[in-house]
This record gives structure tokens, sequence and C-alpha cells, in this order.
């Protein structure tokens, strides 16, 4: 099927201005996972939800993020009042969830530019 | 928290020679440890995985990781590097509950004719 999937590719915001990044997940994924990759450096873990469980936020840098999931299956990252510091890419995954069934599928992420 | 090391953030191979990309991680628990491969312009991809059982996993393309745990390492090696293989790639741990994982900063292949 579909594989994972972000909107917007690209987007292009204000210092000060909220954003939204949405993901679909792959259909019949329980667990979905946004991470920030900044230039140069490595994937950082943000948010995991997990079936109905409560969302892991524990890797969130401030309180300007969050994330839901509604439904299951679309997410939605939400960061406001924007800062330049935001920039980067942000790639959701989705994976079958528990063991045996851990592998994430990535999405194309969103490249965030703050200006 | 777990911390994940991958030495060189750029390696450079002549095509035919052995690829060698290290990983290093800290962890107080048994880990599940992963190599995921991003190609230009494509998302992250799974390229090879160790949970439990043999401590030599084989992924796709050819490579393959040694999980050591007395080094704490899980290093990737492809014996004859391929043009096709220049990519970034990334080494990922995760606790035994797959909630967080942890991943390297990435170090891109780039492959020489």
């Amino acid at each position: 099927g579909a594989g994972v999937s972000q909107s917007p590719s690209n987007k292009v915001t204000e210092k000060g201005k909220d954003v939204e990044l949405r993901c679909d997940p792959i259909s019949g994924h329980t667990a979905l996972y946004w991470y920030r990759q900044s230039l140069g450096q490595g994937l950082e873990f943000l948010i995991y939800f997990q079936g109905n469980s409560a969302p892991d936020k524990s890797g969130l840098p401030s309180d300007r993020f969050s994330a839901e999931r509604t439904g299951g299956s679309v997410s939605t990252l939400t960061i406001q009042r924007t800062q330049q510091e935001d920039s980067a890419v942000y790639l959701c995954a989705s994976s079958l969830g528990g063991a045996g069934q851990e592998t994430q599928y990535f999405g194309p992420g969103t490249r965030l530019l703050v200006l | 928290a777990q911390s994940v090391t991958q030495l060189g953030s750029h390696v450079s191979v002549s095509e035919g020679a052995l690829v060698l990309l290290r990983c290093n991680y800290s962890s107080s628990v048994p880990p599940y440890l992963f190599w995921y491969v991003q190609y230009p312009n494509q998302g992250l991809q799974l390229l090879l995985k160790y949970t439990t059982g043999a401590t030599l996993v084989k992924g796709i393309n050819g490579f393959e990781a040694e999980f050591k745990k007395s080094e704490t390492s899980f290093h990737l090696t492809k014996p004859s590097a391929h043009m096709s293989d220049a990519a970034e790639y990334f080494c990922a741990v995760s606790e035994n509950n797959f909630n967080k994982f942890y991943f390297g900063s990435g170090t891109k292949l780039n492959v020489k004719p």
C-alpha cells in the first residue's frame, strides 16, 4: 500500500507564526513517531504515539511544540510562535508496533524554514 | 538516556573497496540496534536490525553488521562498495519497548569510481 506521507513538503514561515505539519501513516500502523533533523545532526526524537495509549512526549523541546493523533491515524505536529532555531526537517515514521514489528517506515519529511 | 556515536560524518571509499561505518552506543540494558539508509532525495529506510539471536545480521544490498556487546558497537560493513551505495547511513538504538529511538548523527558515504 501507500507509504507514509507528510505535508507540506516545504514550509517557510516568519518568526512568531504558528505552523502545523501533517503526517499520514501507513494504514494499520499503530505506532507513530515524530523526529526533527537539524542540519548536520542526527534524528532527534520528539514524540511517540502507540494505539490509544498516552503519547510519550518526552522529546518535545519546549511547550511551544505539541502533537495530536486523531482516530489513531493522522497526526499533526504544531509549533507555536516559531523561532529560527526551529528550522529543520521534521520526519514522521510509523510502524506496526511492538516486538517483532518495530521497523519504522519514514515519510519524506517537511522542511521548515523560519525567517 | 541512550547515546549513539557514529565516527566520521563523511567516509569516502573507492568502488570495490571495503565499506566500514562505525557505530557505538551507550546502554545499560540490552539494546536493539538498527541501521537506516537515506538515499539522495528519498526517505530513510531500514537496512538491517539486531533484536535477538545471531549477533551477525545481514541486510539488504550486501550490508551486514555485528553486535559486539563487549565493545558496545554495531559497525556496518560491506565487502565491496558499489556506486549505488552512496547515501547517508544512520545507526539507531532502542530499548526494550520501542517507544523511543536514539539516532546517531549520520555518516555520508561517498563512493569514488
